[in-house]
């Protein structure tokens, strides 16, 4: 098993571009979330989707889009980047069986974005 | 409203003595989970140890051990006999119906 994957490992923007982090699982899992670190603070959950067709705002949603076609894949999608999105931006996925009982979080090994 | 707060921005530990790392929720959910993560400087996210708020007993995984306190809000990681690869950040996170996770406690062991 691959376990998270997310493509690229780094990234160079200008102000005003867009671009798509991809993120991929082979665990089958359910959950699927997107998170920025900025420097020396924690996880700042973005958005997440508990099935295919099914997603969320999180804490800090604004000036991003998800989508999830399939069960593996959940893309970010950033329009009309910023300064402010400059971040590590980490993928992760769990499963639910919405039984009450939480698992653990998977993570990808992340995404340096630099915003210019 | 922070749902996660770690008050200790960083911590020293000698090698072989135990820590306990604070970590306090808010949340009106009565059912939730409680995680705690480690982050080398290597940037990977490792997961330790999850404490159900249901969970009677208190989580235990190896070296790590989950100190919940119900009434209290409070679920402080005690890792036991330090390693010099102990030395990380270390993050408390909560599910509720969504992550939240705290700020962070820098953690270094002294040899």
């Amino acid at each position: 098993n691959a376990g998270v994957t997310q493509t690229p490992k780094f990234r160079i923007l200008k102000i005003g571009q867009s671009m798509t982090l991809q993120c991929a699982q082979d665990m089958n899992h359910n959950y699927m979330y997107w998170y920025r670190q900025d420097p020396g603070m924690g996880l700042k959950l973005i958005y997440y989707s508990v099935g295919a067709g099914i997603t969320d705002k999180g804490e800090v949603p604004n000036g991003y889009n998800v989508s999830r076609s399939t069960t593996e894949d959940f893309p970010l999608r950033l329009e009309l980047a910023a300064p402010s999105q400059t971040s590590v931006y980490f993928c992760a996925s769990s499963y639910s069986d919405f039984s009450g009982s939480y698992n653990e979080q998977f993570f990808g090994p992340g995404t340096r974005l630099t915003v210019l | 409203a922070q749902k996660i707060t770690q008050t200790q921005p960083g911590m020293f530990v000698q090698e072989k003595e135990a820590v306990t790392l604070d970590c306090t929720y808010d949340t009106s959910d009565p059912s939730y989970g409680l995680f705690w993560y480690k982050q080398p400087s290597s940037g990977e996210m490792i997961f330790l140890i999850y404490q159900g708020s249901y969970d009677q007993q208190n989580a235990t995984e190896g070296r790590y051990s989950l100190n919940f306190q119900k009434a209290r809000k409070s679920a402080n990681l005690v890792i036991s006999a330090s390693q010099l690869g102990d030395s990380a950040m270390y993050f408390c996170a909560m599910w509720g119906n969504q992550f939240y996770f705290g700020t962070g406690t820098s953690l270094t062991v002294i040899p």
